[in-house]
């Protein structure tokens, strides 16, 4: 049972590149989110899928793209870098329901440059 | 909008002293309150939750939180703290829909 596994760890990145950030779980949860952190600033909501098929805008969602491929896989889409999004970005999945804990990703960490 | 604030940047006690992060909150309707602890270079990890009921919570390593609906607080607290609890530290709200707010985090250092 890995829990919820995210690819890359870490990631360089030149301005106007674009890639995807992967994310599963295996514990058959519902929900999966999108943050990113950033010094002093907390966690950041992106976007977030309550279930499979449905995908919502977070609190920053401009300048990415989501996919729920599956009940499993949620990934993160750059289309085109900026050094704002120099971050590390955390994926997290839930059961569902407003009362059930997050459970996080060891994170990406991505500088663009 | 909901919201957590957590008023301090860093919290410094001494070893085998008690310890208290603070935490507010802004929502709307019940109110579903979480702390995470983030080590080094990690992801957040699940210490504790308030959904309904008794006001003091207990969660892992020891810790506990008390709710108080008044103050729209939610503290996280530990009677002895140890050298290996200085991490940091985040307050989250949940909305009905499911979505969650941070508070900027807390950083414990606890000294020997």
């Amino acid at each position: 049972n890995a829990g919820v596994t995210q690819t890359p760890k870490f990631q360089v990145l030149k301005t106007g590149q674009s890639m995807t950030l992967q994310c599963a779980q295996d514990m058959n949860h519902n929900s999966m989110y999108w943050y990113r952190q950033d010094p002093g600033m907390g966690l950041r909501l992106i976007y977030y899928s309550a279930s499979e098929g449905t995908t919502d805008k977070g609190e920053v969602p401009n300048g990415y793209n989501v996919s729920r491929l599956n009940k499993r896989e949620f990934s993160l889409r750059l289309e085109s870098a900026a050094p704002s999004q120099t971050s590390v970005y955390f994926c997290a999945s839930a059961r569902g329901g407003v009362n059930n804990e997050q459970f996080f990703g060891p994170g990406t960490r991505l500088t663009v440059l | 909008a909901q919201s957590v604030a957590q008023p301090e940047d860093q919290v410094n006690v001494a070893e085998g002293n008690p310890l208290t992060v603070k935490c507010t909150y802004s929502v709307s309707g019940n109110p579903y309150l979480f702390w995470y602890v983030q080590y080094p270079n990690r992801g957040l990890q699940f210490l504790l939750k308030y959904i309904t009921g008794d006001n003091l919570v207990k969660g892992s390593y020891g810790f506990e939180a008390e709710f108080n609906k008044s103050q729209t607080s939610f503290h996280l607290k530990k009677p002895s703290a140890l050298v290996s609890d200085s991490a940091l530290y985040f307050c989250a709200v949940r909305d009905n829909a499911g979505k969650s707010t941070f508070g900027d985090g807390t950083t414990l250092t606890v000294k020997p």
